[in-house]
């Protein structure tokens, strides 16, 4: 069965950086688009970035852009996220998602908390 | 950016009761439109991709139209495992947006 599972959450201060990951299986990861998506706390569903399957695109929210970089190991069947130059309005649950293909995330991972503070 | 709008922010219903959301693209989308459904401390799951159809595993009674900029989706006769909150996703030109989400609540 596809498992998606994430890493690399924590408290960081303003500034710093984080790198993120998402470890998965039960699937060929080599063939599929991931995503990276994020919750504020109470907050509704943000899309931050999208990698291809080869990793030979990727695409950023604009909240994002510059600050964040999505990539992937195909060898290791790992997502990455590296944050940079965070600010308090990034704490949130970080998933990762697979893309079925047609645009949507068809299986997420259980999330993990990144909280900017000092 | 393609901007989606979802309503109602909230509707409160009884169980069996038909339940429809609608969602609004600020642009043509063709059918590049999912929804999910999220239950508290749960990740978004799947339930109709490609506007309508329905994912792997996912009753029949959830059920998506739509086309262009006007989605809707519906679930025909609400039970207890329904209530959760909503969302609408976009998925045109290698952008992805949601909606602000509906949660659905027992009346």
């Amino acid at each position: 069965q596809v498992q998606l599972v994430e890493s690399g959450g924590g408290v960081v201060q303003p500034g710093g950086s984080l790198r993120l990951s998402c470890a998965a299986s039960g699937f060929t990861f080599s063939s599929y688009g991931m995503h990276w998506v994020r919750q504020a706390p109470g907050k509704g569903l943000e899309w931050v970035a999208f990698i291809r399957y080869d990793g030979s695109n990727k695409y950023y929210a604009d909240s994002v852009k510059g600050r964040f970089t999505i990539s992937r190991d195909n060898s290791k069947n790992t997502l990455y996220l590296q944050m940079n130059s965070l600010r308090a309005e990034d704490t949130a649950v970080y998933y990762c998602a697979k893309d079925n293909g047609a645009g949507s995330l068809d299986y997420w991972g259980q999330g993990t908390l990144v909280t900017v503070s000092s | 950016d393609i901007q989606m709008t979802q309503s109602p922010s909230s509707v409160s219903a009884s169980v069996g009761d038909r339940v429809t959301i609608t969602c609004r693209a600020s642009q043509g989308i063709s059918s590049w439109l999912a929804w999910y459904q999220q239950k508290p401390g749960k990740a978004p799951k799947l339930l109709i991709y490609a506007a309508s159809s329905l994912q792997s595993g996912v009753p029949s009674r959830f059920s998506g139209s739509g086309s262009g900029t006007d989605f809707t989706l519906t679930i025909s006769s609400l039970q207890p495992e329904d209530f959760a909150t909503y969302y609408c996703q976009q998925a045109n030109s290698f952008t992805w947006t949601f909606g602000q989400g509906t949660k659905v609540e027992i009346k």
